[in-house]
């Protein structure tokens, strides 16, 4: 089955903290795409960043990182030196059968206070 | 347009009463897909369009829900005889092309927050 995980539910950090989450997957696809979105109160799902699956090299944008890992099915994002403005619930989704589908993870909401 | 437009932003509807949820696509785009977003949870697959032809409505929880897009752009999903458990936000997103789309990523609207009271 292809499924997305994210085990945080919420997480609660103080401005300046970095801040990690977490993102398992599941896919009997060798070829698929994965995804961060962020969805602020607005409601928006705003796109972050994709990452196909032959390409395991770490990506850094900014504030934001990227570390996927195909050994342990993970690609997870941390933010460094969180600011307010960064207060949003993230996705995490799948994308596989060569596009066909795609799939979202239950989103980890992170609150990042003054 | 600049982004994917949805109206209304919010609707609240009465148990039963019929719904009629817009979405404006990216111009030009392709694939128009809907995604049902619970409180609390991550965004589900309703259903996709390419062009004017629905090619997958897998999603779709019950033969309530109807979704059309008959000249290849605009696309209307209608829920008729609302039920709580149809209180979601509903959101569209469009691509150029669906393949494209799941290498780039879709681009959302910021949906339509509808509740049944």
């Amino acid at each position: 089955a292809q499924k997305v995980t994210q085990a945080q539910t919420e997480i609660s950090v103080v401005e300046k903290e970095d801040v990690t989450l977490d993102c398992v997957y599941e896919t009997r696809d060798t070829t698929y795409y994965l995804f961060w979105y962020k969805q602020p109160p607005s409601g928006e799902l705003v796109f972050l960043i994709r990452r196909n699956s032959f390409d395991e090299q770490n990506e850094i944008s900014g504030r934001y990182s990227w570390n996927f890992q195909k050994s342990t099915s993970s690609f997870n994002f941390t933010i460094t030196a969180s600011q307010v403005v960064d207060s949003a619930v993230y996705f995490c989704a799948l994308s596989y059968n060569y596009g066909q589908n795609f799939v979202f993870g239950p989103g980890t909401r992170l609150s990042v206070l003054p | 347009g600049a982004g994917v437009s949805q109206s209304p932003r919010y609707k609240v509807a009465k148990r039963g009463q019929d719904v009629a949820l817009r979405c404006d696509p990216i111009s030009g785009h392709v694939s128009l897909f809907w995604y049902q977003q619970a409180l609390g949870q991550g965004p589900e697959f309703l259903t996709y369009f390419q062009n004017e032809a629905q090619l997958d409505k897998s999603g779709l929880p019950s033969d309530r829900f109807f979704a059309e897009r008959p000249e290849g752009s605009v696309s209307t999903l209608k829920i008729q005889r609302t039920q709580q458990e149809d209180s979601a936000v509903y959101l569209c997103a469009s691509s150029l092309e669906r393949d494209r789309g799941a290498d780039y990523g879709y681009t959302f609207g910021s949906g339509t927050r509808l509740t049944v009271v």
